[in-house]
């Protein structure tokens, strides 16, 4: 089956800083990627995805390229601020027999001003 | 009521006990699915159902596990004779036909004593 492995946390950066947490995906086909945020106390929001390679999701200043030839879908942004302080889910779909998200463990990041 | 809904947010209960979660996906979407977040376990793909059917139950982890969908509507997730291993919070997401853009509930943190 797919799996997803994912930088480990915590990840703690000052206000403004560069922000890459790694995501690599095994599968078989060529599944559909997404990044989610968890934010404290919420469920899980969709935060971008990328369905094909070389595709690049985007929202909200974050940024991810679907890589087939690496196998991953990084998270950027080039300028976090306090308010993204959060849990980020990187996950895969593929659409065969098991129609399921799969998910890696969760990278927590914290922003402090 | 424009996203997933979830009832109880919260669910206390004695170790032994019956428990029923319930979850009311977005109009319109035919896939709902269940998932499990647990510290330690991260999050678990539960069941799967399309309208009224699930064609994929793999994700239970026990036979005290079941799920039903009526209507292609709500669906309620039943935990019997409860076990302090079944603490977690539940999730349950639905999504349209093409399945792989799935929107998630604030959850059902389960605690069992």
């Amino acid at each position: 089956g797919d799996s997803v492995t994912q930088m480990e946390g915590p990840v703690t950066l000052s206000e403004e800083a560069f922000l890459t947490i790694n995501c690599t995906y095994t599968a078989t086909g060529y599944p559909s990627l997404f990044w989610y945020v968890q934010y404290p106390g919420e469920g899980l929001q969709l935060l971008l995805k990328a369905t094909k390679a070389d595709d690049k999701g985007s929202n909200k200043g974050f940024e991810a390229t679907y890589r087939k030839e690496t196998t991953s879908f990084h998270l950027e942004k080039g300028s976090v601020q306090v308010s993204d302080s959060a849990v980020y889910f990187c996950a895969s779909f593929s659409s065969g027999s098991a129609r399921q998200l799969t998910f890696g463990s969760g990278t927590q990041l914290t922003v402090l001003p | 009521g424009a996203g997933v809904s979830q009832s109880p947010s919260n669910k206390v209960t004695e170790k032994g006990k019956d428990v029923e979660l319930r979850c009311d996906p977005i109009s319109g979407h035919t896939a709902l699915y269940w998932y499990r977040q647990s510290l330690g376990q991260g999050l678990e793909f539960l069941i799967y159902f399309q309208g009224n059917s699930a064609p994929d139950k793999s994700g239970l982890p026990s036979d005290r596990f079941s799920a039903e969908r009526t209507g292609g509507s709500v669906s309620t997730l039943t935990i019997q004779r409860t076990q302090q291993e079944d603490s977690a919070v539940y999730l349950c997401a639905s999504s349209s036909i093409s399945g792989y853009e799935q929107f998630f509930g604030p959850g059902t943190r389960l605690t069992v004593l």
